[in-house]
């Protein structure tokens, strides 16, 4: 059973231009989460999303930033026209069901660096 | 709002010593998660603690749960280098979503 997938693991992007990072979860997992970590810091929780259907974005910066969890294939995280202010490391993760029980697995992560 | 505060932020130790990190977290929550992250790698998971009076061990790594006094420790024993890396605690939202809030993280270096 593959772990959680995760591409590109490293993104260079322009000013301006656009990311995209994406996160296949593991097999069985219809929940994916996305966090994200800046240089010398802990991780903080952007966005949670279902098969279709995003539950709490909490996170998520108002502008710039989306995220989907299509029927088929990986769940996408959408930068556009990146900042420095958004370089850093993407982490999704991904669970069996949202519930106190399950354990969220995390994928390698997408370091994103913007010039 | 649940916060997550952990201490030292770095710990400098000698092999052979034994050190604890703390986690301290605001609000009540049933599960606290300690991770282990190399530089430039993912998250590697320690332990879930479920419930109160929770102690789990692994090899020279022991950790613990009070969910009253809301502290989680984690315990190093003789340390060896290999364990220099950062560790973060986090511990789950609960509600309709258990989304995972971390803590600072702390910066270990075991020096020879």
């Amino acid at each position: 059973n593959a772990g959680v997938m995760q591409n590109p693991r490293h993104l260079v992007r322009r000013r301006g231009q656009e990311a995209r990072l994406r996160c296949s979860p593991m097999k069985g997992h219809s929940h994916v989460y996305w966090y994200r970590q800046l240089p010398e810091e802990g991780l903080k929780f952007m966005v949670y999303l279902q098969k279709e259907n995003i539950i709490d974005e909490s996170g998520m910066p108002k502008e710039r930033f989306s995220a989907e969890f299509p029927k088929e294939g990986p769940s996408i995280l959408r930068i556009q026209q990146v900042v420095r202010g958004d370089s850093a490391a993407y982490f999704c993760a991904s669970s069996p069901l949202a519930q106190l029980l399950y354990e969220q697995y995390f994928g390698p992560g997408t370091r994103l660096t913007v010039t | 709002e649940l916060k997550v505060e952990q201490n030292p932020l770095f710990l400098s130790m000698q092999e052979g010593k034994n050190y604890t990190i703390y986690c301290n977290y605001s609000t009540t929550s049933d599960r606290l998660y300690w991770y282990r992250q190399d530089p430039g790698k993912s998250l590697e998971s320690l332990f879930v603690l479920l419930s109160n009076g929770a102690v789990k061990q692994e090899g020279r790594l022991m950790a613990s749960l009070d969910t009253k006094a809301r502290l989680s420790t984690l315990h190093i024993t003789a340390a060896v280098h290999d364990l220099s890396a950062t560790y973060f605690c986090a511990v789950a939202d609960g509600g309709a979503t258990n989304k995972l809030i971390f803590g600072t993280g702390t910066l270990l270096a075991v020096q020879p």
